[in-house]
């Protein structure tokens, strides 16, 4: 069964513009983990946050982290058409030490 | 460094023959993975290995057989194929354990008709 599940399931914006991503999941964690996906390619680590965490930044990524909502949002500023991608979150529940992942939100960068 | 490496990238096959889905790396990571992603279902896991010698199963592990002899190596094996199986197929791999930074490999596209 699916842990997390991202919110919205896509996206479309304008080169520049601000996207966010949401990731809600059910039970408690240990860590929250962001992937990037371009189409056909494999899956890259972006940002990992750890349940002690509230806020993380790398570059333009910006990740905020709401235990008590369990929940999470994945912020890229300034975007650019490289950021054009699937984004899928993964949580890691206390009671399984197995990642589970969400479904993911497709992003489109429009020039 | 080349990291993950999967083969074949695409394979077409026909239903009850057997395949074998090679993953590689060369990272030096205790832990392996198997997953098969499916179109709105996200990743599910269907083997894992968290060092030489040792294997588990994941969510989905049915049809499936792994092994790990070695460190670099976790081979994907399907005994007999059946259309559900049809998926992309992605090795991972993780330096610090099953809920560490997953590394990808690009994939392996099998088609079973």
């Amino acid at each position: 069964s699916q842990q997390g599940e991202e919110d919205p399931q896509a996206l479309s914006i304008q080169e520049g513009e601000n996207a966010t991503m949401n990731c809600s999941y059910k039970t408690s964690i240990n860590n929250l983990q962001w992937y990037r996906q371009n189409s056909g390619r494999g899956l890259v680590h972006l940002i990992l946050i750890r349940s002690n965490e509230r806020e993380k930044h790398s570059g333009r990524l910006r990740v905020t982290l709401d235990t008590s909502k369990k929940s999470s949002s994945l912020l890229i500023t300034a975007s650019r058409a490289a950021d054009t991608a699937s984004y899928f979150c993964a949580t890691d529940p206390d009671s399984n030490y197995q990642l589970i992942w969400g479904a993911g939100t497709k992003l489109i960068i429009k020039p | 460094i080349a990291g993950i490496t999967q083969a074949p990238t695409s394979q077409i096959l026909a239903a009850g023959r057997r395949m074998t889905l090679r993953c590689t790396q060369d990272m030096r990571h205790n832990a392996m993975y198997w997953y098969r992603q499916d179109l709105g279902l996200g990743l599910r896991l269907i083997h894992y290995s968290n060092t030489a010698g040792t294997t588990g199963k994941g969510e989905v592990p049915d049809g499936y057989s792994v092994s790990r002899a070695n460190t670099d190596d976790f081979p994907l094996t399907l005994a007999s194929a059946v259309p559900s199986q049809t998926s992309v197929y992605f090795c991972a791999s993780s330096e610090t354990g099953p809920t560490g930074e997953l590394f990808f490999g690009e994939g392996s596209r099998l088609t079973v008709l």
